[in-house]
């Protein structure tokens, strides 16, 4: 069976330190994979894709930036944190046209 | 722009009643996915509705889809305090089988005793 994991669990960092958040999937190959985020008390928004490797499309102009550089991990980057990236990350993969499955997230607190 | 709108956003009930969450979306897209969120946790799959007419059904819940209405449903009945979590609608923009997501903002629904 397929499983999808994501760390750290929780994460705090100082405004401006870098940030570095991985995901990997097991029991698939060639998966679509999601990087989300949560802000307190809202919905998701979508941040960035990939539909393989070294393919990444954003979906929003911000401070953060992701890689994928093997079939099954994908990694979100940011070089300077801001406040306003505090939230919730959710990493997610999907086959072809059906749910995304959602990893169990980083809880992300720049202070 | 696809939008994706719940309503409502909060619910408080009863334990015992029935109650319906509408999720409507504004351009066409013939696939819609119910998640479950608890507290602090990530989301868990509720229901994958792949086609107009789309009916599912478990335990308590009932989800459904009628994509010329651009709607989708999810009914509860019979509530209990179990059920209390925020249930998002998210529809698949299908952007090149992509499997994109747009999530609706999301029904905080609160079961009392």
């Amino acid at each position: 069976s397929q499983t999808i994991h994501q760390w750290p669990a929780t994460l705090v960092q100082p405004v401006g330190s870098p940030l570095s958040l991985e995901c990997t999937v097991e029991g698939t190959s060639n998966p679509n994979l999601y990087w989300y985020r949560q802000a307190a008390g809202r919905g998701l928004q979508l941040l960035f894709y990939s539909v393989g490797i070294g393919q990444i499309s954003s979906e929003v102009p911000q401070n953060l930036s992701a890689s994928r550089p093997q079939d099954r991990q994908f990694i979100l980057s940011s070089k300077k944190l801001l406040l306003s990236d505090s939230g919730f990350y959710l990493c997610a993969w999907s086959p072809m046209n059906t749910e995304a499955f959602f990893g169990q997230g980083t809880r992300l607190t720049v202070v | 722009e696809l939008k994706v709108e719940q309503n409502p956003l909060f619910l408080s009930m009863q334990e015992g009643k029935n109650y319906t969450i509408y999720c409507n979306y504004s351009t066409t897209s013939d696939r819609l996915y119910w998640y479950r969120q608890d507290p602090g946790k990530s989301l868990e799959s509720l229901f994958v509705l792949l086609s107009n007419g789309a009916v599912k059904q478990e335990g308590r819940l009932m989800a459904s889809l009628d994509t010329k209405a651009r709607l989708s449903t999810l009914h509860i009945t019979a509530a209990v305090h179990d059920l209390s979590a925020t249930y998002f609608c998210a529809v698949d923009t299908s952007a090149g089988n992509t499997g994109k997501l747009i999530f609706g903002q999301g029904t905080t629904l609160q079961v009392k005793p």
